[in-house]
């Protein structure tokens, strides 16, 4: 089942934060975070392995909370460079590698 | 490292005929590639797994004897949309896994535009 990522849009001025979330139906065993700009493909920003992993990369964090089955990826001082659409891709346990991704969110970074 | 490339970036072709599209990881070697269809300004939607050596797993839905995979090395698999139609027209993109294991990193190709006319 396709996960859920909250908010749909959201809208920012250069240097605010924002918080995307990715919520699952089902048990996780990792959550993968890619941004997408317009015709563009999707670019690997970080993956979270269960455990209640946190990661950070550069003012960009994500945290997985396996039992909650919710995952947050975290945005600080937004730059223009960070607008375009996040998706969540949940990865269940069977192994199979294969990636369900939420409907994903869109940032707009304004000047 | 762990770069993807498809060919063709784009392609325009009739109603009824066949499109092949490759997918090639450059610096490693996937066991394991997908295949993603992406529709304007929806989500990737997963089309199948493609194995080296193995029949592609096709998710549910999705005709597998339309969308024809090959994974004929561990550096490439193709795509074959037969017949195509226009309701076929979509963005196409491709991924590889650098290994075997849950949690790997999976990265994406620069995708294919295919237009149907």
């Amino acid at each position: 089942q396709q996960p859920v990522q909250s908010p749909q849009a959201v809208i920012l001025r250069e240097g605010e934060d924002a918080v995307i979330n990715c919520s699952s139906s089902k048990a996780l065993y990792s959550v993968h975070w890619y941004r997408q700009k317009h015709g563009e493909a999707p670019v690997f920003l970080m993956i979270l392995l269960k455990g209640g992993e946190q990661k950070g990369h550069d003012k960009i964090s994500a945290s997985f909370n396996e039992k909650k089955q919710q995952s947050s990826l975290y945005l600080t001082a937004s730059q223009l460079s960070y607008s375009g659409t996040y998706f969540c891709g949940t990865e269940g346990s069977s192994n199979t590698g294969k990636l369900i991704f939420g409907q994903g969110t869109t940032l707009q970074v304004k000047p | 490292g762990a770069v993807v490339s498809q060919h063709p970036s784009w392609v325009i072709c009739k109603s009824g005929t066949s499109v092949k599209i490759e997918c090639r990881s450059l610096d490693f070697q996937a066991t394991t590639m997908f295949w993603y269809r992406q529709f304007p300004k929806q989500s990737l939607m997963l089309m199948a797994t493609s194995n080296e050596g193995s029949k592609a797993t096709y998710e549910q839905g999705v005709e597998k004897d339309k969308f024809l995979i090959n994974h004929a090395s561990l550096t490439l698999s193709t795509l074959t949309v037969t017949s195509a139609h226009p309701e076929d027209s979509s963005f196409y993109i491709c991924s590889a896994r650098t290994g075997t294991l849950a949690g790997e990193t999976q990265y994406f190709g620069p995708g294919t535009r295919l237009l149907v006319l």
